[in-house]
């Protein structure tokens, strides 16, 4: 089953708002989770590194004010897009490793902005 | 620094033939070596993996991988396919050192012909 719980699956907002995408690892505790960002066809890119109690790591490129990253718990990351415009259109999917495990992988949220 | 190339974003094979998605990797250190999968608008399932000990690795659903690091590859086998085998497939490598931080490769888009 499902070890990592991605919520909503997709979501449409209009040009402005911000949306909240919720990434729960379920059964197991995760002090480190991973948000990537997925064009159509094209691979998926790290946006982050989710650490639970402190900042998250932004890779190169990636606007920390834009993509706010909440850990609070250790099973909870949140990943907000903020004022979002039509070019954060995407496919963006968080991951979680579970001890010695690969990564386990959400299903992903799907984010059109109109 | 460390990337993925994976040759064919695109291949076509009928049902129970061969199949082969191909995977070179570059590492300066020892790599981990992954291959996912992805159906539309999912995350992504884990085939299987290399990490240390016997290079031939089998995974799930038949597939199996081959580290060769002489030719730094890690190419995708099936010997006969199904069709439910049409998806989008992922190699992805990280390293010994840092497991979590994934570097994917660009996919490679499986068909499936009856």
């Amino acid at each position: 089953g499902a070890v990592v719980s991605q919520h909503p699956s997709w979501v449409i907002c209009k040009s402005g708002t911000s949306v909240k995408i919720e990434c729960r690892s379920l059964d197991f505790q995760a002090t480190t989770m991973f948000w990537y960002r997925q064009f159509p066809k094209q691979s998926l890119m790290l946006m982050a590194t989710s650490n639970e109690g402190s900042k998250a790591t932004y890779e190169q490129g990636v606007e920390k004010d834009k993509f706010l990253i909440n850990h609070a718990s250790l099973t909870l990351s949140t990943l907000t897009v903020t004022s979002a415009h039509p070019e954060d259109s995407s496919f963006y999917i968080c991951s979680a490793n579970r001890g010695n495990s690969p990564l386990h992988f959400g299903n992903g949220t799907r984010l059109t902005v109109t | 620094a460390q990337s993925v190339t994976q040759l064919g974003s695109h291949v076509s094979v009928s049902e129970g033939a061969l199949v082969l998605l191909r995977c070179n990797y570059s590492s300066s250190v020892p790599p981990y070596l992954f291959w996912y999968v992805q159906y539309p608008n999912q995350g992504l399932q884990l085939l299987l993996k290399y990490t240390t000990g016997a290079t031939l690795v089998k995974g799930i659903n038949g597939f199996e991988a081959e580290f060769k690091k002489s030719e730094t590859s890690f190419h995708l086998t099936k010997p006969s396919a199904h069709m439910s085998d049409a998806a989008e497939y992922f190699c992805a490598v990280s390293s010994s050192y840092n497991t979590d931080k994934l570097i994917f490769g660009t996919g490679t888009r499986l068909q499936v012909f009856p």
